[in-house]
């Protein structure tokens, strides 16, 4: 139980393009979702956290209108990175905190994880 | 605001060695402590947890107990495998509305044959 997916697992695109991440919790349901972005050989740094129906709230640094979450259901968040530079080429992680229905509520399940190379 | 110190790597192990990654943490009330693995390409796997003092997680050979005296959740396995070769993040997460992780730098550990 606690599965969550994440879609594309990997994506190229072109500088001054956007791009969506989709992150699902499959078999419970997320009120709470979290996104991360990990650099090479570094540890996960939380981008946002998102709640279902509500705007998300950004951690300091990050800029929300560059990196758009949408946490339309209790089931999926995406997160658009928009007018995609290469410094943004990045592994991005989403989470979904557990409870309604699977995991437990104070764990955090992750995705497998979205490779972003901007070109 | 809470903080994870973990053992820096790399840590180089030969096959069936023992395996010690030590973790402090510094948290308000009373934290739920975490060890994830992060195997190369891949999200983070939760490997255990454990929730109150005294409490020993455990999963696939690997534990970790809450020790709230001395603030630490140290990793051990008796014997390391090659397939045990992995990222090991520690992390606590003491509550509040959202149950935010805070994360440790990771440990990589590779295990050779």
């Amino acid at each position: 139980g606690a599965v969550v997916s994440q879609h594309p697992s990997r994506v190229i695109c072109k500088s001054g393009t956007s791009v969506k991440i989709e992150c699902r919790s499959l078999d419970f349901q997320a009120t709470t979702m979290f996104w991360y972005r990990q650099f090479p050989k570094q540890s996960l740094m939380l981008m946002a956290t998102s709640n279902e129906g509500s705007k998300a709230t950004y951690e300091q640094g990050v800029e929300k209108d560059k990196f758009l979450i949408n946490h339309a259901s209790l089931t999926l968040s995406t997160l658009t990175v928009t007018s995609a530079h290469p410094e943004d080429s990045s592994f991005y992680i989403c989470s979904a905190r557990g409870g309604g229905g699977g995991g437990a509520p104070d764990t955090q399940y992750f995705g497998p994880g979205t490779r972003l190379t901007v070109l | 605001g809470d903080s994870v110190t973990q053992m820096e790597g790399p840590v180089t192990l030969s096959e069936e060695a023992f395996l010690t990654i030590n973790c402090t943490y510094t948290a308000t009330g009373y934290p739920s402590l975490f060890w994830y693995v992060q195997y190369p390409g891949e999200g983070l796997q939760l490997l255990l947890k454990a929730t109150k003092a005294d409490d020993k997680g455990s999963n696939k050979g690997f534990e970790a107990t809450y020790r709230k005296e001395t603030t630490s959740f140290h990793l051990e396995k008796g014997s390391v495998q090659v397939s045990d070769s992995a990222v090991y993040f520690c992390a606590v997460n003491s509550g509040g509305s959202n149950y935010k992780l805070t994360f440790g730098k990771g440990t990589l550990l590779t295990v050779n044959p």
